[in-house]
Parts: structure tokens; C-alpha cells; sequence
């Protein structure tokens, strides 16, 4: 039974660049969240996908845009990056429970991107 | 707001038992999360309660739960020199839809020595 997979494990870019990062989460869930993850910190919300939509946003700017496909996996992309976006980007799967919150939430390894 | 607090470090001898500790604000929580995270890895999720529960054990862990309190404690028996790591709580907001973010705390650092 695969995980929670993510490419790619590192990337390195220059400001004002734009990156795609990409997840596939586990066999038989649907929605996927999206996490950052500064040095030293606990992971923070970005938005969450279910059914090819946006369903909830943390507080990021629009810089950072996502999409699901019909597969359930997904992709984060940012645009115009700033050195404030290095970080840890974790991806979260679970499976939606209508009229309750989600039970087992599963991270992926991780892409490492670092902004020069 | 919704937060979640956890003391950033915690010393132990190998063969004792460890308790991480955690509070949290949001009253409408589902589920409540321990995850373990090594270095450079992503987190690994240890075990999950649901709100209406006190306690769950697995093996080594067992997590408490005082809903009242708003306090969550995650502790592992017979600590091992492997379980050095950083342990994350994180508080699952309950909400419309059933679609809802966690909200982690900084994290804990267990550090596990001989």
C-alpha cells in the first residue's frame, strides 16, 4: 500500500522564479492538504483540495495556487518566489467524512525548497 | 484563534518513560494528533484520539485526553535512544463539510539519552 509520495525531494530557485511541487496521497483517500513547514517551526495550513476544488485557506498569499486532478493528486505551485518561501512543503492525504472531521491524516516525506 | 502550545524540549534517560505535553484553544475539536518527525523526514503520524475519548494506547504510547482542561499528553514507555525526534500535537477543528485544516504546535524535541 504506497504512502503519501512528493516530488521533488529538493529544489533550489531565485526569487521572482515560480515552482510546481507535486503529491499523490495514499491508495483510497480524496482530499489533500498542502503545509509549509519553516525551520524550527510546526507545519502551517495552506489550503486543502477535495473533489478538484479549493475547500479551505489558511492564511497565504495568491502567490500560492493549487490544483487537484481527477486521479486525487495534486500540485502547489508559487508564484514570484521570496525568501520567505524556504521551507519544508509537506503533503497531507486523508479521506473526507461527510458531517465529520477527517480521521487518519497521512504527510508525505516532503519537498525541501530552498530560494536563493 | 485556534492554538496549540507544547514545551519545546524534553530530556530523558533510556528506559524511562516519556510524557509530551500539549494544550489547545479550540473548544470544537474532532480529533486530536501526535505525529513524530526525524530529521530532514516528514512527520509520521504516531496516533490520534477523538474528542469524546479520555485515553487510547498502541503498544508503548498511550495518549491522554482532558477535554475540560483542553490538554493533551502523548507518553511512551521503555523511551528508546530511536524515539529521539521532535513530536508535533496537532488539534483537528471540527467545521462544516467535514474538510478541515490541523492546527500544530512548535513542537516538542525529545531528546533521548543513555
Amino acid at each position: 500500500d504506497a504512502g503519501v509520495t512528493q516530488s521533488p525531494t529538493h529544489l533550489i530557485k531565485t526569487r521572482g522564479q515560480q515552482v510546481t511541487l507535486r503529491c499523490s496521497p495514499k491508495s483510497g483517500h480524496d482530499t489533500v492538504s498542502w503545509y509549509q513547514q519553516a525551520l524550527g517551526q510546526g507545519p502551517q495550513f495552506i489550503f486543502q483540495y477535495y473533489e478538484e476544488e479549493e475547500r479551505q485557506r489558511g492564511n497565504f498569499p495568491d502567490r500560492f495556487s493549487g490544483h487537484q486532478f481527477p486521479n486525487y493528486s495534486s500540485e502547489l505551485n508559487v508564484n514570484a518566489l521570496l525568501l520567505g518561501d524556504s521551507a519544508l512543503y509537506l503533503c497531507a492525504s486523508s479521506l473526507a467524512v461527510r458531517g465529520a472531521g477527517p480521521s487518519a491524516v497521512f504527510f508525505g516525506p516532503g519537498t525541501r525548497l530552498t530560494v536563493l | 484563534g485556534e492554538d496549540v502550545e507544547q514545551s519545546l524540549f524534553l530530556s530523558v534517560r533510556e528506559g524511562d518513560s516519556s510524557v509530551i505535553n500539549c494544550t489547545y484553544t479550540d473548544s470544537s475539536s474532532t480529533y486530536l494528533y501526535w505525529y513524530k518527525q526525524e530529521p530532514g523526514a516528514g512527520l509520521q503520524l504516531l496516533t490520534y484520539i477523538f474528542s469524546n475519548m479520555d485515553m487510547k494506547q498502541d503498544q508503548r504510547l498511550t495518549v491522554l485526553l482532558n477535554k475540560k482542561d483542553k490538554h493533551l499528553s502523548l507518553r511512551i514507555a521503555d523511551t528508546q535512544t530511536g524515539d529521539s525526534a521532535i513530536y508535533f500535537c496537532a488539534d483537528g477543528p471540527s467545521g462544516s463539510g467535514g474538510y478541515n485544516k490541523l492546527i500544530f504546535g512548535a513542537g516538542t524535541r525529545l531528546a533521548v539519552h543513555p
